[in-house]
């Protein structure tokens, strides 16, 4: 069975402060994708990352830096000196490979204060 | 914008009513997927189509359907509408079906259904 688990409901943090979000699944699967989209207050769903299971580089994209962790089967995402507009709900989602459907996690709601 | 159409953006109607949302994908692709966001159930996985076939089910009640047409454009059909039905509708589309390969889904700005 596929479980996205988003511990954290709601994060607040002042502008420029660093703030991680945390993610973590559970999957039988040997292979699977890991998501991260992103939900601003608009409503509509953006899309920021892929990862398959067989990539554990950390990835870093300007002030998005994201660690997994196969080990302890999480996909943290990081948010480095936070803007107003990165205020949003985000969501990390699984996949197993072929199935293509996503699970998606209960959505983490960040709010960052000016 | 992903590219993902969906249409209309707004729907209110009234229990026991049926609507139906439409979808049309990003140029080139030819899956597409429908979720809904409701504030109990989170995100869940609907139904998928592929080139016209249905080719997943998720959590898809059976007074909902769903078809995908030549052009590729899919429409969701809800039927005898209830209270609980009231949701954002989201549509994706990604690109192929590759075996062991899961693509990036590309989410449409989604049609909140309001049931009164």
């Amino acid at each position: 069975a596929q479980k996205v688990t988003q511990a954290q409901t709601e994060i607040s943090v002042v502008e420029k402060e660093d703030v991680t979000l945390d993610c973590v699944y559970e999957t039988r699967d040997t292979t699977y994708y890991l998501f991260w989209y992103k939900q601003p207050p608009s409503g509509e769903l953006v899309f920021l990352i892929r990862r398959n299971s067989f990539d554990e580089q950390n990835e870093i994209s300007g002030r998005y830096s994201w660690n997994f962790q196969k080990s302890t089967s999480s996909f943290n995402f990081t948010i480095t000196a936070s803007q107003v507009v990165d205020s949003a709900v985000y969501f990390c989602a699984l996949s197993s490979t072929g199935a293509n459907n996503l699970f998606f996690g209960t959505g983490t709601r960040l709010t960052v204060i000016p | 914008d992903s590219g993902v159409t969906q249409t209309p953006k707004h729907l209110i109607t009234a229990t026991g009513q049926r609507v139906t949302l439409r979808c049309s994908p990003r140029s080139g692709d030819l899956s597409v997927y429908w979720y809904q966001q409701s504030l109990d159930q989170g995100l869940q996985f609907l139904i998928q189509y592929y080139n016209g076939e249905e080719r997943a089910k998720g959590n898809i009640l059976e007074r909902f359907s769903a078809q995908q047409f030549p052009d590729l454009h899919s429409e969701l059909n809800l039927s005898s509408l209830e209270l609980g039905d009231s949701a954002l509708y989201f549509c994706a589309s990604s690109p192929t079906l590759l075996a062991g390969v899961t693509d990036t889904q590309y989410f449409g700005p989604g049609t909140r259904l309001t049931v009164l």
